[in-house]
This record gives C-alpha cells, sequence and structure tokens, in this order.
C-alpha cells in the first residue's frame, strides 16, 4: 500500500458527459500528479499541482483540468468524454516535487467511457 | 527531450532463472532513472532508483538495476526469477517530469 488512496476505483460513463475523479496524496506530501494510462499512448503525464498552486503541464487536454485543495487533496475533472478517454488514471504523490524524489502511486481510477 | 526506451514487449524467463528486463534512456545533463512495476488491476510500485554513485542499485524483492552511462542503459535484473514476479514492467527517466517506457511484461514460468 503507496498511501495515496484513488476513488473510485472504477467509473462508467457515457459521451459528453463529466466526471471528477479524487485523489489523496501520502501523509505529508505537498505535491499530486496525475497520469493517463491508455493501451495507445501509454503511460502519460498529466499535469502536478505542488501545495495548491499548478507546478507543471504535460498532455493534458482542454477538456481537462485539475485542482488541489488546502487539505492537499486533487481533483481531476474530465469533461464532454470521449470515446478515447477511457483509461487508467492515476495519481502520485511525493514531499515536494523536485527531482530526484520517488513518486508514489496510488491503485487508479478506470474510467470507462460508453 | 527526455525519453525512454523498452526494447522487448514481453520477456518470459523460467522460475529459477535469472532476468534482465532492458531499458535505455535519453537525457541531457545526470539521469535520475527509476523503475516500477505495474501487477494486474493494481497501481504502480516503485521499485528502485538511480540518482548519483554506484551504478550497481539495489530495490524492492530482490531487484537490482546497473547503470551504464557509456551505453545509456538501466536495464532491470534478478538472480532467480519467481512466479510472482510475472507483471508490468516500467522504465522511467525523471528530469523536471516523469517520462516512462512503453512497458515490458515479464512472465516468469513455472
Amino acid at each position: 500500500d503507496s498511501g495515496v488512496t484513488q476513488t473510485p476505483k472504477h467509473l462508467i460513463t457515457a459521451t459528453g458527459q463529466r466526471v471528477t475523479l479524487r485523489c489523496s496524496p501520502r501523509s505529508g506530501d505537498l505535491s499530486v500528479y496525475w497520469y493517463q494510462q491508455s493501451l495507445d499512448q501509454g503511460l502519460q503525464f498529466l499535469i502536478q499541482y505542488y501545495n495548491g498552486e499548478e507546478r507543471a503541464k504535460g498532455n493534458i487536454l482542454e477538456r481537462f483540468s485539475a485542482q488541489q485543495f488546502p487539505d492537499l487533496h486533487s481533483e481531476l475533472n474530465l469533461s464532454s468524454l470521449e470515446l478515447g478517454d477511457s483509461a487508467l488514471y492515476f495519481c502520485a504523490s511525493s514531499p515536494l516535487g523536485e527531482s530526484p524524489e520517488t513518486q508514489y502511486f496510488g491503485p487508479g481510477t478506470r474510467l470507462l467511457v460508453l | 527531450a527526455q525519453s525512454v526506451a523498452q526494447p522487448e514487449d514481453q520477456v518470459n524467463v523460467a522460475e529459477g532463472n535469472p532476468l534482465t528486463v532492458k531499458c535505455t534512456y535519453s537525457v541531457s545533463g545526470n539521469p535520475y532513472l527509476f523503475w516500477y512495476v505495474q501487477y494486474p488491476n493494481r497501481g504502480l510500485q516503485f521499485l528502485l532508483k538511480y540518482i548519483t554513485g554506484d551504478n550497481l542499485v539495489k530495490g524492492s524483492y530482490g531487484f537490482e538495476a546497473e547503470f551504464n552511462k557509456s551505453q545509456t542503459s538501466f536495464h532491470l535484473k534478478k538472480p532467480s526469477a519467481l512466479v510472482s514476479d510475472s507483471a508490468l514492467y516500467f522504465c522511467a527517466v525523471r528530469k523536471g517530469q516523469l517520462t516512462f517506457g512503453s512497458g515490458t511484461q515479464l512472465t516468469v514460468l513455472p
């Protein structure tokens, strides 16, 4: 158990809908990262937050957004969902967000868009 | 830009035999290299990392990895494979953000 929790574990929704994925980092970790894992794109970095502020952006679509709250949990919002958004979404955390800190991953949320 | 290549999609090895999962990287400057393992329906678990120092890094579950700067490689190794080692293995490099390879499915045959 990494100490990173994600809810829900599974999510099934329809195209055009909006969903929110939630992540609670390890106790004391200030940085949260979001990743998408799909068969065709592999494991891709989406976005990083540090202590409530956006720190870095990766291959995140404009339909997607995230935020980190004062209690350090984070939410990833996916809107206008398309079939291709079906994937496993992971969050990870680390103490400060600096290289070469190890990132610890949550169990993921499996999203299926029908 | 940084990148990681895992040239083998699939590696099969007999239980008790040594295993190697290959990884090469491309990054400017000194690399920070990581190995993660993903079991079915689970998240990624950290195995080991190389920052600096000894080229042979020891990690969890008896795994180790050898950093080779001249060959820009960071191969994952284990002297004696277990059936329970069967999983998907990812190599990653971090300079700024973490960039993952495409993954190698390791199957250890009983």
